[in-house]
């Protein structure tokens, strides 16, 4: 059974370029939640996600990124126009929908705007 | 906001010995959640905590939660040096998880 998977795992980005990250949930889970987590930080809620729904996204700023987690494929973090301030490492968790609380983390995205 | 505290930040400790580390929550939650974070990896859950009193342990790790206090422990005893590592909790309000900023435990021979 194959863990949640993200990627790419590194990705540099010029600034003003848009960056796509990519979760890939475990089987059979519906739920999909993006973090942030900047250097020597603690992880920060960005958005949470079920099947073609944005549940909550009251953690992502409100310009430049978006995010979906359509009926088909992956999860995808989207950054338009990225800044400096965009480099961190984002995480993708999923869960089931019979206990949504139990989350299991990707290896993560490391992005990096030069 | 939900606010959630951990200390220490920082953490060194000698093999062998026993430390607590303490996170406190700023509303009632009855979920509390423990993570470890080795570096430039992702997040290994270690513990969830579902109900007031709760308490787990695994190996040398055990963790509890007082949903009065707003308060979880997670208590190292005998440390080895393979726990090196930072130590995250996080509670969550149905949507939205909060974490706190951390503990890194370094253990030294």
């Amino acid at each position: 059974n194959a863990g949640v998977m993200q990627n790419p795992r590194h990705l540099v980005r010029r600034r003003g370029q848009e960056a796509r990250l990519r979760c890939s949930p475990m089987k059979g889970h519906s739920h999909v939640y993006w973090y942030r987590q900047l250097p020597e930080e603690g992880l920060k809620f960005m958005v949470y996600l079920q099947k073609e729904n944005i549940i909550d996204e009251s953690g992502m700023p409100k310009e430049r990124f978006s995010a979906e987690f359509p009926k088909e494929g992956p999860s995808i973090l989207r950054i338009q126009q990225v800044v400096r301030g965009d480099s961190a490492a984002y995480f993708c968790a999923s869960s089931p929908w019979t206990a949504p609380y139990e989350q299991y983390f990707g290896p993560g995205t490391r992005l990096t705007v030069t | 906001e939900l606010k959630v505290e951990q200390n220490p930040l920082f953490l060194s400790m000698q093999e062998g010995k026993n430390y607590t580390i303490y996170c406190n929550y700023s509303t009632t939650s009855d979920r509390l959640y423990w993570y470890r974070q080795d570096p430039g990896k992702s997040l290994e859950s270690l513990f969830v905590l579902l109900s007031n009193g709760a308490v787990k342990q695994e190996g040398r790790l055990m963790a509890s939660l007082d949903t009065k206090a707003r308060l979880s422990t997670l208590h190292i005893t005998a440390a080895v040096h393979d726990l090196s590592a930072t130590y995250f909790c996080a509670v969550d309000n149905g949507n939205q998880f909060y974490f706190g900023t951390g503990t890194s435990l370094t253990v030294i021979p």
